[in-house]
């Protein structure tokens, strides 16, 4: 059965730095796509992510310079590494497989709070 | 900045027929945006209807279909139930791998 499991998620001050990670079962990560979904409390869904299983990755443009997206395959994990947060950052961080250019499995989400 | 525009809400009577689009505020929605739905309900994370403008995912009753209509992509949904109520997303993929959600429909069965 395919598992995604983030965790990671913390309160964090503005300029801060944090890396939140998805484990992964029934599949493994370096095989797939992987993406990165975010969703600030009561608001809808933002893409952010994306790790191809070449290695690419790709970033939408709110985050690039700040967000880094990697994996390590012997862990089966997902990792979002994130500097200089800012209080817009505050999110539920999903993590999902990518296939045929949709998100067709997600993980529960781990909260993201950037405050001083 | 590409911006996916969706109805902020839609209401639907039990039973009744709905159908929500999904465009681009500037340009036209084809099959080489690989149009996707989801749908979400409150406290719960996002659960996949439609990918590639019309094929359901696994355990998606065929109440739920997907389309192009005009230039938006389109998702309608048949016979509405009462837990059909929920907030429903589109996802497009635009150039340079970039994927971008639209801002969600709140639809409400009454």
């Amino acid at each position: 059965e395919v598992q995604l499991v983030e965790s990671g998620g913390a309160l964090i001050q503005p300029g801060g730095s944090l890396r939140v990670s998805c484990a992964a079962s029934g599949f493994n990560v370096g095989s797939n796509f992987m993406s990165w979904v975010r969703q600030a409390p009561g608001k809808g869904l933002e893409w952010i992510s994306i790790m191809y299983s070449n290695g690419d990755t790709s970033h939408t443009d709110s985050v690039k310079g700040r967000f880094s997206i990697s994996r390590d395959n012997s862990k089966n994990t997902l990792f979002l590494q994130m500097h200089n947060l800012r209080v817009e950052d505050t999110a539920l961080y999903y993590c999902a497989i990518t296939r045929d250019y949709a998100l067709q499995h997600w993980g529960q989400g781990t909260l993201v709070t950037v405050s001083s | 900045q590409t911006v996916v525009t969706q109805e902020p809400s839609f209401s639907v009577s039990p039973g009744g027929t709905v159908t929500l689009t999904c465009g681009l505020r500037s340009g036209s929605v084809s099959n080489s945006n690989y149009p996707s739905w989801y749908r979400q309900t409150p406290g719960q994370a996002p659960r996949t209807l439609i990918y590639r403008t019309n094929t359901r995912s696994s355990g998606v009753p065929d109440r739920f279909s997907g389309s192009i209509l005009g230039n938006k992509a389109a998702l309608t949904i048949t016979g509405a139930q009462a837990d059909d109520e929920s907030d429903y997303y589109c996802m497009l993929y635009i150039d340079s791998d970039i994927r971008v959600f639209g801002g969600g429909t709140k639809l409400t069965v009454l």
